[in-house]
């Protein structure tokens, strides 16, 4: 089945450091996704992408789906404390109301 | 204009309890989704509703879980016979259409389950 796979899995930072993490699948995607979870909290939506090449920021982050449409890219310039959680990729699942997931790169960031 | 809302923030149940898990959607959203996130993992679609109606389950395990989204009031999910593979943070979304998945779903806070 489809599978999205994230790295690194984890990121010990300093604080003011760039961040990159990526994602990538067997299968194509036609539409990328980037969720932040916090502690004890939902997945929280960061960034949709729907072209292959499309470049989005929000704020300090920045998501690429990559020309390929088998991955995509999750750029943070200048991390905060705040910045600390899981970051997920996802994608739209074979089936209706399906939504992919990877595992998540987790991100601490050291004041 | 409320998010998704889920009781019980958590729950503890014993091996064979029921556990019942309730999520209320966005206002105006007849489309409901759960999700479970097992400890160090992504979420995993489970199933999905439209009221009073399931429209996919390929992700729901084939015995002891359930799901309904009734004409009114909360879409629930059963666990009968709760096990301790069953810990885990159970998420439900909700969108006034299916296609919103490529817009990505709003998730409430989650069910905590702990099974002792």
């Amino acid at each position: 089945g489809q599978q999205l796979n994230q790295s690194p899995q984890s990121m010990f930072i300093q604080e003011g450091e760039d961040v990159s993490m990526n994602c990538t699948s067997s299968s194509i995607f036609n539409t990328w996704l980037w969720y932040k979870q916090e502690p004890g909290e939902g997945p929280v939506l960061l960034i949709a992408l729907y072209k292959a090449g499309e470049l989005t920021s929000n704020g300090r982050l920045t998501a690429q789906f990559g020309i390929t449409r088998k991955d995509s890219f999750l750029n943070i310039s200048a991390s905060i404390p705040s910045d600390v959680g899981i970051y997920f990729c996802a994608g739209p699942g074979g089936s209706q109301g399906n939504l992919i997931f990877g595992k998540g790169t987790k991100l601490s960031v050291k004041p | 204009n409320a998010g998704v809302m889920q009781n019980p923030r958590h729950l503890v149940r014993r091996r064979g309890q029921e556990a019942r898990l309730r999520c209320s959607p966005m206002k105006g959203h007849s489309h409901v989704y759960w999700y479970r996130q097992l400890p160090e993992e992504g979420l995993k679609f489970m199933v999905y509703l439209q009221k009073e109606n399931i429209i996919d389950e390929s992700g729901m395990p084939k015995e002891r879980f359930s799901a309904e989204f009734p004409k009114e009031g909360p879409s629930i999910l059963r666990i009968q016979q709760v096990v301790r593979g069953d810990s885990a943070a159970y998420f439900c979304a909700s969108s006034s259409l299916p296609r919103d998945r490529h817009y990505g779903y709003t998730f409430g806070s989650g069910t905590r389950l702990t099974v002792v």
